[in-house]
């Protein structure tokens, strides 16, 4: 049973515009979620975070919402560039119930077109 | 510069074989993980650590182990190598701290013929 889901295992977004990635889960005990970023031929690379605290985070042309209720996080690039074509995957902890695992989604392959 | 680092980056072996990869991290690091990256399955993880001489099964342990000796190493050994076991792994190390978030090797491809 998946935990983490992106339903969406790729996209395509003119260079410019808007990318919204989006990630559903289904444990109501996750507390922390994360995002990264992953080229071909190299490790992920963490991307954003956001606890179940806040609804928000920003960091420079990232974006990350989190819809408690519809249990649902998505991110946001604006504007999107060439150099972010890659998979993204979203992650999911339940940090207070005393573990550090992350969960991963399947990941969505972003491309970019110029 | 603290890093992480995974060998061999590329690997063939033979069904039935025993395989060991190596993890290796500078962070000073108490967790540590490994995950298996399939297409259509996204990161999967196999074992993880939280210390020295800890270590836990992950949701795909079946035909892998780990061991724990010092903090800075999780080598990962497919005990027989089965052609199901043709992935690309990935080895990432956290400090349990805040978000806690990971940090991953560059991976090392495996095939089993």
């Amino acid at each position: 049973d998946q935990q983490v889901k992106q339903n969406s295992p790729s996209l395509s977004v003119q260079e410019g515009r808007i990318s919204i990635l989006n990630c559903d889960y289904t444990n109501s005990m996750f507390d922390y979620f994360l995002w990264y970023k992953k080229y071909p031929a190299e490790g992920p690379t963490f991307l954003i975070s956001i606890s179940s605290i806040k609804d928000k985070n920003e960091d420079g042309r990232f974006t990350v919402f989190l819809n408690k209720s519809a249990k649902h996080l998505s991110l946001h690039i604006v504007p999107s560039q060439p150099g972010d074509s890659a998979v993204y995957f979203c992650a999911a902890s339940a940090q207070t119930s005393g573990t550090y695992k992350y969960i991963f989604g399947t990941g969505t392959r972003l491309k970019v077109l110029a | 510069d603290a890093e992480i680092t995974q060998s061999p980056r590329h690997k063939i072996t033979e069904t039935g074989r025993q395989v060991t990869l190596a993890c290796h991290q500078t962070w000073n690091h108490n967790n540590m993980f490994w995950y298996r990256q399939d297409l259509g399955h996204g990161l999967r993880l196999i074992h993880y650590s939280y210390g020295v001489h800890d270590t836990n099964k992950g949701e795909v342990s079946d035909g892998y182990s780990v061991s724990r000796s010092n903090t800075e190493d999780l080598p990962l050994t497919l005990e027989s190598a089965a052609s199901s076991q043709t992935s690309v792994y990935f080895c990432a190390s956290s400090d349990g701290t805040g978000v806690d978030e990971q940090f991953f090797g560059p991976g090392t491809r495996l095939t089993v013929l």
